[in-house]
């Protein structure tokens, strides 16, 4: 079993839709909870990141981490074109150091 | 501030060949970062830098693969011999302190493409 698994995608749905993108994990030694945004051919970026079990907004996104689950979700609201992008859940564990646990991503198409 | 540099940006290489990509870092950051992201996968810690030293390599390939960071500033990272597994874009990263934190950066690169064919 992975430590992070994510749902595979590609995930198409039409601009204005509400996204829901999700992970779960089995360590629970995971302290922080990220998720990156990773358009094409390039690095991923850091889009928002919570700490602890609840809902974190910024925006038209929200990202929710329910820690009992082992589950984090991201939601957008109002989809946009621009957010057609590859969305990688992370995670982190400390090891002397936060070191980042990636899940697969999830490719998302907004169309117009 | 400038970001993460990365060259080159695609490589195309025949199996058995050799293949070095090279990064340079936000000015100041200690720790630089190699990753391997397969196509439909999240990117791998290969291997991890603080300044010229190596924290974490394990799951580099070192049969293969090989990294230095002289003068703890650029880094390259080499293939030898690659093969069709390898096929990838590796990604550096950099951060002021070691692993993630928040408010110190931990910022990608926009990768490097290897095709092994």
């Amino acid at each position: 079993q992975k430590e992070v698994e994510q749902d595979p995608g590609p995930l198409s749905v039409p601009e204005g839709a509400i996204v829901s993108l999700n992970c779960t994990y089995s360590n629970s030694a995971f302290q922080y909870f990220m998720w990156y945004r990773q358009y094409s051919r390039k690095g991923p970026e850091l889009l928002m990141y919570t700490y602890s079990s609840g809902n974190k907004e910024d925006g038209r996104f929200t990202a929710q981490v329910d820690k009992s689950s082992k589950y984090i979700s991201l939601f957008i609201r109002d989809s946009q074109p621009s957010d057609s992008a590859t969305y990688l859940c992370a995670m982190s564990v400390n090891t002397g150091f936060q070191k980042l646990v990636f899940g697969t991503g999830t490719r998302l198409l907004v169309s117009p | 501030e400038a970001g993460v540099a990365q060259s080159p940006r695609y490589k195309i290489i025949e199996k058995r060949q050799s293949v070095a990509f090279w990064c340079n870092p936000i000015s100041g950051h200690a720790t630089l970062y190699w990753y391997q992201q397969i196509l439909g996968q999240g990117p791998k810690l290969l291997i991890q830098f603080q300044n010229n030293g190596v924290v974490d390599d394990s799951q580099l390939p070192k049969d293969r693969f090989s990294a230095e960071r002289l003068k703890g500033v650029d880094s390259t990272l080499k293939i030898q011999p690659a093969k069709l597994e390898d096929s990838a874009v590796y990604l550096c990263a950099s951060s002021l302190v070691p692993g993630w934190q928040i408010n110190y950066g931990y910022t990608f690169g926009s990768g490097t493409r290897l095709t092994v064919v």
